[in-house]
C-alpha cells in the first residue's frame, strides 16, 4: 500500500495570498494524484486529478504539479472560501489519502 | 446533476453486520460507465477508500477490508449497498458513498452518514 505523507500540517495564511501544499508518495504514483477540500461536516470535494487537471467548475487559481513521489498543489491568491483541510490521494489499488493540511485564516 | 444520499443505522453492536445504502437521484446506477463507490472517515485512520462497483456488477474491495465487505447494486431501486461483516470499535466512522467515470476518484460524495459500533 501507498503511503502519502502531507506537509505541512497546519498553513496559516491571509487572503489574497498564495498557498503551497505538498504530498510525497512512498513509491512512485506517475502522474495518478488528486487533491479534495474539505469543510467541517462536508465531504471531501475533488479539486485536481491526474495531478494537473481541475475538476468542473474549480477556479484557475488552483493548480497541481508535480510526478513520480513529490506533488505540490498551489493556491495563487485565497479567497476565503478556500480555507479547510486538503488531502492527496493516489489511485494505485488500494487507493489511499494522505492525512491531511490544515489551512487556516492567519 | 446527480444526488446521493447514505442511509442506514447510526448505531451498530459489535460482531454485527453494518448495512447501509446509497440512494442515487436524478441519474441512473445502470445506466453510464460509472463506479459506485465507498469512502469512509475517522479520526483514528483518516479517509479510507472501501470499495466499488462498476455498473457492469463487477467489484473491487480494499484488501484490508475485503474478506468482510459486499457491495452490491439494486438497479430496481436505483440504489447500491455496503454490507461490512463482524464490526468492531474500529470501524466506526463516517461512511460516505460517491461516483465517478473513473475508480479511483470521486467528483460526487453523498453528505455522509456516522455510523458507531458500541454495545
Amino acid at each position: 500500500e501507498i503511503v502519502l505523507t502531507q506537509s505541512p500540517g497546519t498553513l496559516s495564511l491571509s487572503p489574497g495570498e498564495r498557498a503551497t501544499l505538498s504530498c510525497r508518495a512512498s513509491q512512485s504514483v506517475s502522474s495518478d494524484l488528486a487533491w479534495y477540500l474539505q469543510k467541517p461536516g462536508q465531504a471531501p470535494r475533488l479539486l485536481i486529478y491526474d495531478t494537473s487537471s481541475r475538476a468542473a467548475g474549480i477556479p484557475d487559481r488552483f493548480s497541481g504539479s508535480g510526478s513520480g513521489t513529490d506533488f505540490t498543489l498551489t493556491i495563487s491568491r485565497l479567497e476565503p472560501e478556500d480555507f479547510g483541510v486538503y488531502y492527496c490521494q493516489q489511485y494505485s489499488s488500494p487507493y489511499t489519502f494522505g492525512q491531511g493540511t490544515k489551512l487556516e485564516i492567519k | 446533476q446527480v444526488q446521493l444520499q447514505e442511509s442506514g443505522p447510526g448505531l451498530v453492536k459489535p460482531s454485527e453486520t453494518l448495512s447501509l445504502t446509497c440512494t442515487v437521484s436524478r441519474g441512473s446506477v445502470s445506466s453510464g460507465r460509472f463506479y459506485w463507490s465507498w469512502v469512509r472517515q475517522s479520526p483514528e485512520k483518516g479517509l479510507e477508500w472501501i470499495g466499488y462497483i462498476y455498473y457492469s456488477g463487477s467489484t473491487n474491495y480494499n484488501p484490508s477490508l475485503r474478506s468482510r465487505v459486499t457491495i452490491s447494486l439494486d438497479t430496481s431501486r436505483n440504489q447500491f449497498s455496503l454490507k461490512l461483516t463482524s464490526v468492531t470499535a474500529a470501524d466506526t466512522a463516517v461512511y460516505y458513498c460517491a461516483r465517478d467515470s473513473a475508480p479511483s476518484r470521486w467528483y460526487v460524495w453523498g453528505q455522509g452518514t456516522l455510523v458507531t459500533v458500541s454495545s
